[in-house]
């Protein structure tokens, strides 16, 4: 099985200021087609998790700009460029290149 | 609007099978995506359950293969889990949900709201 990892896994935020969550698997998730199969949730208090990013950098519809996703192989990042309260709660990073299918521990977001 | 809902029972018995239901609106059961089942113990992160195609072809996690079982109904377009043998480990709140690509190599993962499974005497 592919392990993910997350850090941190608590981050305290100021409104307005940057973020930055980290995501490595143990394996690539580079396929042969040239897509990485990583995807981001978030879940917020009390709600299913919402897709944010796929294929490693793509933006789900709807997402709002300061959320983008990098990074290739092994190693990931999600940014928010500016945090909002509304983004609030857990960020996790999954793979999807092959079953199972697995989830990082998460990253729990809170506003300082 | 693609939208999932789980249904039932809350509360299984020690040693009794968890039975629920997806159902599907907004998109056919028959479109080319895969049908899955998350978990999330109260207090902790996610947990793929595994998901199934609607041919019938299955992919199960490997921590409940032997327990674990998948089906679609395409006439009343929903899907549903079965775990079996259950104990109080597997008290989470389940969710069902559309993923995969569409054929622009766009996700289309959704997730329903939810449903709490407590597993007690």
């Amino acid at each position: 099985d592919i392990v993910m990892t997350q850090s941190p896994l608590s981050l305290p935020v100021t409104p307005g200021e940057p973020a930055s969550i980290s995501c490595r698997s143990s394996q690539s998730l580079l396929h042969s087609n040239g897509y990485n199969y990583l995807t981001w949730y978030l879940q917020k208090p009390g709600q299913p998790p919402q897709l944010l990013i796929y294929l490693g950098s793509n933006r789900a519809s709807g997402v709002p700009d300061r959320f983008s996703g990098s990074g290739s192989g092994t190693d990931f990042t999600l940014k928010v460029s500016g945090v909002e309260a509304e983004d609030v709660g857990v960020y996790y990073c999954m793979q999807d290149l092959q079953t199972p299918r697995t989830f990082g521990p998460g990253t729990k977001v809170d506003i300082k | 609007q693609v939208q999932l809902q789980e249904s039932g029972p809350g509360l299984v018995k020690p040693s009794g099978t968890l039975s629920l239901t997806c159902d599907v609106s907004g998109v056919s059961i028959s479109y080319n995506n895969w049908w899955s089942w998350v978990r999330q113990p109260p207090g902790k992160g996610l947990e793929w359950i595994g998901e199934i195609f609607h041919s019938g072809t299955t992919n199960y996690s490997p921590s409940l293969q032997g327990r674990v079982t998948m089906s679609v109904d395409k006439s009343k377009n929903q899907f549903s889990l079965k775990l079996s043998s259950v104990t109080a480990a597997d008290t989470a709140v389940y969710y069902c949900g559309r993923t995969g690509y569409d054929n622009d190599d766009k996700s289309v993962a959704r997730w329903g709201q939810g449903t709490l499974v407590t597993v007690s005497s």
